[in-house]
């Protein structure tokens, strides 16, 4: 079974801070995806990567940032949080551009 | 207008009850099509796949894709309250993904 590991389920953190949420997959998968998901605008795509240090940004990149050093990990970094980045973020991966399996989620409040 | 649609209910149904979900798409393009469950709280989980049009059935559940429609349903048979969730239709061409804003489903007991 694919497994897609978010660091962490719930984070807690100060406007202004700088945030890590970090993700690994362990299928050898070439693409990875960072999303976020709030009610009513389902998900919005921040960030993706095809390939180690290659990126691209998504639909809503702004305010954020990503780093693939190695192939199984890729971060997201929010570089000084803001209250409306809070929200639930999400890992994806997937082999070839087709199916995408995801992480559990991190529930991110900035307050 | 968006590119994948989908009605976000809420949906309520007897346990036992036949439940259908679906989504229409505008871009005939698109190859893959997939269903997501997602749990209050956690991330989507792949329930199943198809690639082009037809119908597959794993358990009790279907996926239908009509490609001349540009319309996909998901059909869950005996319904049980473990059904309980959104349901998230997604589908892709190329390098572009597009996901439907989910379906909530109430399975009561």
């Amino acid at each position: 079974d694919v497994k897609v590991t978010q660091s962490s389920r719930y984070l807690v953190k100060r406007t202004g801070e700088k945030v890590f949420l970090e993700c690994v997959q362990d299928m050898d998968h070439e693409n990875m995806f960072w999303y976020r998901q709030d009610p009513g605008l389902g998900l919005r795509l921040i960030y993706f990567s095809y390939d180690v240090k290659m990126k691209e940004k998504g639909d809503i990149p702004e305010g954020y940032s990503v780093s693939r050093e190695k192939k199984e990990r890729f971060s997201l970094i929010l570089e000084s949080a803001s209250t409306n980045q809070t929200s639930m973020y999400l890992c994806a991966s997937s082999l070839g551009l087709n199916i995408q399996y995801f992480g559990a989620g991190t529930r991110l409040s900035v307050l | 207008q968006k590119e994948v649609e989908q009605d976000p209910g809420p949906l309520s149904v007897p346990e036992g009850a036949i439940v259908s979900l679906n989504c229409t798409y505008s871009n005939s393009a698109f190859q893959y099509f997939m269903w997501y469950r997602q749990y209050s709280r956690k991330g989507p989980e792949l329930l199943m796949y198809t690639y082009s049009s037809g119908n597959k059935e794993d358990g009790r559940f279907t996926a239908q894709v009509d490609k001349s429609s540009k319309y996909i349903s998901l059909f869950i048979r005996d319904s049980q309250p473990s059904d309980s969730a959104t349901y998230l239709c997604a589908m892709t061409y190329g390098n572009q993904f597009y996901f439907g804003t989910g379906t909530s489903l109430t399975v009561i007991p």
